[in-house]
């Protein structure tokens, strides 16, 4: 059975300091991973996006890594604000990376404090 | 660019009841996908539409459907609504289907945020 597995399931941090979410999946075969941020009671806004010969890609203070053989991935967040609480979801897509092929982590709740 | 909207944005139903979730696409994007969002179960996937057509269904029961308009707007509903069902209901929508040589950028919506009583 596919499965996308998150730790931690939640966390806090202080302002400014950095922090690594992980991702493990058993998805085959396997076409991308995905990370998204989800603000409290807003839809999933991507972050990155990584094909299978990927390894890292980062869109600001996100950076995300794929180890495709071990099948984990992490997402660090450098000088975490305060604007960086929300939920972030590990998704990983089929061979086909239609709707119906992604699989979904339940994610790591952030919450960062003063 | 407007992006995903999604209408309305909280409902509150009873059980047997039935409900109407509405999706607009970002314009240009002709697929659209929908999810249930509960705080133990992660999203699970319902339906993919493309050009009013139903594509792929998740794992619900019949009383969950949907459909896709020609302006790609859709609609999604819930009849004989069960306790269970209390959810937050995210639309997503993509420019294109997903072909096996391309992955497919998905922009979803803010949400509906169901409670079944």
């Amino acid at each position: 059975k596919n499965q996308v597995e998150q730790s931690p399931q939640s966390l806090i941090i202080l302002e400014g300091k950095n922090c690594t979410l992980q991702c493990n999946y058993t998805v085959s075969p396997f076409s991308n991973l995905r990370w998204y941020k989800q603000d409290t009671g807003r839809g999933p806004v991507s972050l990155t996006i990584m094909t299978f010969s990927e390894n890292t890609k980062s869109n600001g203070r996100y950076t995300a890594t794929l180890d495709a053989d071990t099948k984990q991935s992490s997402l660090h967040i450098t000088a975490s604000q305060l604007s960086d609480s929300a939920s972030y979801i590990c998704v990983v897509s089929g061979d086909t990376g239609t709707a119906s092929k992604l699989t979904f982590g339940t994610g790591t709740r952030l919450q960062v404090t003063l | 660019k407007a992006g995903v909207t999604q209408t309305p944005r909280y409902l509150i139903k009873t059980r047997g009841q039935q409900v109407t979730l509405s999706c607009s696409p970002i314009s240009g994007h002709r697929s659209v996908s929908w999810y249930q969002q509960t705080p133990g179960q992660g999203l699970q996937f319902l339906f993919e539409y493309f050009s009013e057509t139903q594509r792929n269904k998740g794992n619900f029961p019949g009383r969950f459907s949907g459909r896709q308009f020609s302006n790609s707007r859709s609609e999604m509903n819930v009849s004989t609504l069960e306790l269970g069902d209390s959810a937050l209901y995210l639309c997503a929508s993509s420019r294109r289907a997903a072909t096996r040589q391309s992955y497919n950028e998905q922009f979803f919506g803010p949400g509906t945020r169901l409670t079944v009583l």
